[in-house]
C-alpha cells in the first residue's frame, strides 16, 4: 500500500486566496483525521471523520476552514479566504476503527506545507 | 490549554546511552497513549503505545512507562543510535473514542557520535 497520500506537498498562496488540500487515506481505513502542525502548538487535531461522516470538528479554527469527505478514498480541507497565520504543515492521517474496539494507530501522510504571503 | 505536555523541547544523548523522553497529561479521561517519531519533511510514524491497564510496554530498544497516578509517561530508548535522531511526539486518546489523538508539542532528540 502507498500509505496516506497528500497533495500538494507545498503550497504558496497570497492572502485572501482559496486553498484546497487533498488527502487519499489508506484503502480499508474508515477513520480520517486532519491535523495542523505549528511551532507554537505542535500537532492539533482539526477534524475527524468516521465512515465519511464528520464526527468532531471542534478543532477547526474558524469558519474559513471547511473539510469534506465525499467518499471513503478522498478528503479535502479548504481554507477560504486564507490568511498568513494559516501558514503551517497540514497532515492527514487514517486508521482502522472497529466499533468499540480501540482503533489501530493512525498512519500519517507526508503533509502539505502551506505558506500564505 | 495543553492537555499533553512535553516540557523538554530538545534532548542530546551520546550514541549507546539511554534516551529518556518525558510526557505529562492532565486529562483523566485519557487511557491510551502513543509515541510517534517524526523525521524532517515526513509525517509522524507510530513507534509504540501503552494502554492504561499496563504500566510498561517494551518493543526492542523502545520501552514506554506509564505512571497513572502521576499522569506521566516516558519513552526509553536503549541503546540510542544516530538514526533515532528525530522529533518525538507523545499522544493520548480517551476511552471509547477512535484514535482522536491529542499530541504534545514534541521533543527533538539528537543522538551524537
Amino acid at each position: 500500500d502507498a500509505g496516506v497520500i497528500q497533495s500538494p506537498r507545498h503550497e504558496v498562496t497570497e492572502m485572501g486566496q482559496e486553498v484546497t488540500l487533498r488527502c487519499k487515506p489508506i484503502s480499508g481505513h474508515n477513520s480520517l483525521f486532519w491535523y495542523r502542525q505549528t511551532m507554537m502548538r505542535g500537532l492539533e487535531l482539526l477534524i475527524y471523520f468516521n465512515n465519511n461522516v464528520p464526527i468532531d470538528d471542534s478543532g477547526m479554527p474558524e469558519d474559513r476552514f471547511s473539510a469534506k469527505m465525499p467518499n471513503a478514498s478522498f478528503s479535502t480541507l479548504k481554507i477560504q479566504p486564507s490568511e498568513p497565520r494559516d501558514s503551517a504543515v497540514y497532515f492527514c492521517a487514517s486508521s482502522v476503527g472497529r466499533g468499540l474496539i480501540r482503533n489501530t494507530e493512525a498512519f500519517f501522510g507526508q503533509g502539505t506545507r502551506l505558506t500564505v504571503v | 490549554d495543553q492537555q499533553v505536555k512535553q516540557n523538554s523541547p530538545s534532548l542530546s544523548v551520546q550514541e549507546g546511552r539511554i534516551s529518556i523522553l518525558n510526557c505529562d497529561y492532565t486529562n483523566s479521561m485519557f487511557d491510551y497513549f502513543l509515541w510517534y517519531k517524526k523525521y524532517p519533511a515526513e509525517g509522524p510514524t507510530f513507534l509504540i503505545s501503552i494502554s492504561s491497564i499496563k504500566d510498561k510496554n517494551e518493543d526492542g530498544r523502545f520501552t514506554v512507562f506509564l505512571n497513572k497516578s502521576a499522569k506521566h509517561l516516558s519513552l526509553h530508548i536503549v541503546p540510542s543510535q544516530p538514526g533515532d535522531s528525530a522529533v518525538y511526539f507523545c499522544a493520548a486518546t480517551p476511552s471509547g473514542t477512535a484514535s482522536k489523538l491529542t499530541f504534545g508539542t514534541g521533543t527533538r532528540l539528537q543522538v551524537t557520535l
